[in-house]
């Protein structure tokens, strides 16, 4: 079964840093690109970073969120250094087929993890 | 960053309906742009990539158009299983950046 699952998620007090985990089984890890997505309560999704199949070429939506991967574990991480407030949320991992068509690649998130919560308050 | 703008945010339909939502870009992103259905508590799950692709295994009463601007996700016949939020999202540019949403209610 292809599955993702996430974890690190925690209570963490502002200012302080996080680093959450993703395991892949059931596919080869090392084919694909790899996505972080955080959803915070009762809002929408909102991406975070993404990280090619071998690295080291990573993207990410501010400097605080450092995504990395160790394909001999199969898993992906998240560091978050200076934590907000609004930093709270459910932390998804999802998979990217990476679509090739017509000289393009397209983003499809086709497999995600159940996420994990990290909360941040004082 | 690109901006993504659903409309409507909100929608009740009958079973058998047709129903269409619409995703604007800020920006030109040719046929980059996916579709996402979510139910609560769960993860946002694929239906729809490069505008009008259809994930495998999704139904094919989903359908996606348009490039550039302007893009559509149609439910050609609704069906009870189909509430929940639908959101699309930008691959074109980096941040990706996802709409803010619709909210399908089946009657």
């Amino acid at each position: 079964e292809v599955q993702l699952v996430e974890s690190g998620g925690a209570l963490v007090q502002p200012g302080r840093a996080l680093r959450l985990s993703c395991v892949g089984s059931g596919f080869t890890f090392a084919d694909y690109w790899m996505t972080w997505i955080r959803q915070a309560p009762g809002r929408g999704p909102e991406w975070v970073a993404n990280i090619e199949e071998n690295g080291p070429k990573t993207y990410s939506v501010e400097g605080r969120f450092i995504m990395s991967r160790d394909n001999a574990k199969n898993s992906v991480y998240l560091q978050i250094n200076s934590l907000r407030a609004d930093d709270t949320a459910v932390y998804y991992c999802a998979r990217d087929i990476n679509y090739h068509a017509s000289g393009r690649w397209y983003d499809a998130f086709d497999v995600w993890g159940r996420g994990t919560m990290v909360t941040v308050s004082s | 960053a690109i901006q993504m703008t659903q409309s409507p945010s909100s929608l009740s339909a009958s079973v058998g309906d047709r129903v269409t939502i619409t995703c604007r870009a800020s920006q030109h992103i040719g046929s980059d742009l996916g579709w996402y259905q979510q139910k609560p508590g769960k993860p946002p799950k694929l239906l729809i990539f490069a505008a009008s692709t259809l994930q495998s295994g999704v139904p094919s009463r989903f359908s996606g158009a348009g490039s550039g601007t302007v893009f559509t996700l149609t439910i050609s016949s609704l069906q009870p299983e189909d509430f929940g939020t639908y959101y699309c999202l930008q691959d074109y540019g980096y941040p990706r950046t996802f709409g803010q949403g619709t909210r399908v209610e089946v009657k």
